[in-house]
């Protein structure tokens, strides 16, 4: 029962390419985060959302932009994508403080900037 | 600010052996979540187990239990009988209701 879906697994884009990565969760959560993956330095928060069209910055915002229009769908831009932007990039849903606290992610997308 | 912090880059167990994997935090908020999760190679990233920072005990989830030490901002996982599916990268995390930050993670290895 997938939850929390990134609509590509592999993205190889060129250099100056606008870029979208679109995360979409069945579970009615507020929250949702993207997150990329670098080795050595873990996860590391680009922008989150708490609800519908609010959007907040997290440690690394730059370079990047987001779009929250319906509830279940987070979507990351990369305006002009850049070498330094390949990676892995990892959305996550969560509910906490309610009736249940519960945080998923979804599997994954690797991004290769050529 | 939230804030994790795992000093261990990797870890190596041997099989059937119990094995601890550190967590220390930083958070303002008063009331807060702590997660782990286990990341294997194909980069998918199951949850394991949850604690709320108001919950008495400390949590447990078949193998896995978190020795939840608040007073120490210590959440350390605690993976008994290893496996040799449990080679991984694990990583905790603090959620404080909006924002949940992660820590750099461990890499366990288990040896038959």
């Amino acid at each position: 029962d997938v939850k929390v879906t990134q609509s590509s697994r592999y993205l190889v884009k060129r250099t100056g390419e606008k870029v979208f990565l679109e995360c979409v969760q069945d579970m009615d959560h507020e929250n949702m985060f993207w997150y990329r993956q670098d080795p050595g330095l873990g996860l590391r928060l680009i922008y989150f959302s708490y609800d519908v069209k609010m959007k907040e910055k997290g440690d690394i915002p730059e370079g990047y932009s987001v779009s929250r229009e319906k509830k279940e769908r987070f979507s990351l831009i990369l305006e002009s994508a850049s070498t330094n932007q390949t990676s892995m990039y990892l959305c996550a849903s969560t509910s906490w403080g309610g009736d249940k606290d519960e945080a998923f992610f979804g599997q994954g997308t690797r991004l290769t900037v050529v | 600010a939230q804030k994790i912090t795992q000093t261990q880059p990797g870890m190596f167990v041997q099989e059937k052996e119990a094995v601890t994997l550190d967590c220390t935090y930083d958070t303002s908020d008063q009331s807060y979540g702590l997660f782990w999760y286990k990341q294997p190679s194909s980069g998918e990233m199951i949850f394991l187990i949850y604690q709320g920072s108001y919950d008495e005990q400390n949590a447990t989830e078949g193998r896995y239990s978190l020795n939840f030490q608040k007073a120490r901002k210590s959440a350390n996982l605690v993976i008994s009988a290893s496996q040799l599916g449990d080679s991984a990268m694990y990583f905790c995390a603090v959620t404080g209701g909006f924002k949940t930050i992660f820590g750099a993670g461990t890499r366990l290895f288990v040896k038959a």
